[in-house]
C-alpha cells in the first residue's frame, strides 16, 4: 500500500518569512495530492491540490509543486502570517480514491 | 463548511458500551470515510465506502463497524471491542473518481 512521510513534524517561522512542508509517498499509481490545514480542535481544511499531470500549482500565498519522478511533493507559504499557524497535513490519492495522510507538520508563525 | 456534519459534538460512554456517531452528507458525494485521529497524530483510515451498500475496511477497523444504507448518511459504530476508543473521529466524503476530500467537525469520543 501507500506510504506518506512528512517533514518536517515542527516548523517555527518568523512572521513574513517562507514556509516549506515536504512529503514523499511510494505508490507511483498516486495521483492526486491534497493539502489540508487543521486549526486546533477543528476539522481539516483542503487548502490546495494537484494532480499527478501538473508540476506546480499556486493560489495567492500557497503553491504547491510535485515531483512525479522522484515521488515528492511540497507545500510553500510565503508571507507568513500569525493566522498561518495551525497544523498541516498532506496526503496522496489513488484512482481508488482512497487517501493516505501524512502525519502532520505543525507550523507555528512568531508574530 | 456546510454540507458534511457529525453528530455530537462531544460524546461520553462507559466502557463496554457500543456508541454510533452520525455522519450525514448533502453534497451529493459518492464516497464516504471515517478517521481516527489521536493527539499528535495523523489521519488513520477505519473505514470508506464508495458507494451504497458497499464498504471497506481501512487501517484500523478492528473493533468498528459502519453501515451505508443511503449516500447521504455513513454512521460509524464504535463497538466494546475497541480497546482504546477515546479519540477524535472525523467523517469524510469526496466525489467519485478524484476530488479533495471534505471534513465533517468531528466528534470526540471519551469513554471512561
Amino acid at each position: 500500500g501507500e506510504n506518506v512521510e512528512q517533514h518536517p513534524s515542527t516548523l517555527s517561522v518568523q512572521e513574513g518569512d517562507s514556509a516549506v512542508i515536504k512529503c514523499t509517498y511510494s505508490d507511483s499509481a498516486s495521483n492526486y495530492f491534497p493539502w489540508y490545514k487543521q486549526e486546533l480542535g477543528k476539522r481539516p481544511q483542503l487548502i490546495i491540490d494537484i494532480r499527478s499531470n501538473v508540476g506546480e500549482k499556486k493560489d495567492q500565498r500557497i503553491a504547491v509543486t510535485l515531483n512525479k519522478t522522484a515521488k515528492h511533493f511540497s507545500l510553500h507559504i510565503t508571507e507568513t502570517q500569525p493566522e498561518d499557524s495551525a497544523v498541516y497535513f498532506c496526503a496522496a490519492s489513488n484512482p481508488g480514491n482512497q487517501f493516505y495522510f501524512g502525519t502532520g507538520t505543525s507550523l507555528t508563525v512568531i508574530p | 463548511d456546510g454540507g458534511i456534519t457529525q453528530s455530537p459534538k462531544y460524546l461520553f460512554r462507559k466502557e463496554g458500551q457500543n456508541v454510533t456517531l452520525s455522519c450525514e452528507q448533502n453534497l451529493n458525494h459518492d464516497a464516504m470515510y471515517w478517521y481516527r485521529q489521536d493527539p499528535g497524530q495523523g489521519l488513520r483510515l477505519i473505514y470508506y465506502s464508495q458507494i451504497v451498500n458497499d464498504f471497506q475496511k481501512g487501517d484500523i477497523a478492528e473493533g468498528y463497524s459502519v453501515s451505508r444504507e443511503k449516500k447521504e448518511s455513513f454512521p460509524l459504530t464504535v463497538t466494546s471491542a475497541q480497546k482504546n476508543p477515546t479519540a477524535f473521529y472525523l467523517c469524510a466524503s469526496s466525489p467519485a473518481l478524484g476530488g479533495g476530500q471534505y471534513f465533517g467537525p468531528g466528534t470526540r469520543l471519551t469513554v471512561t
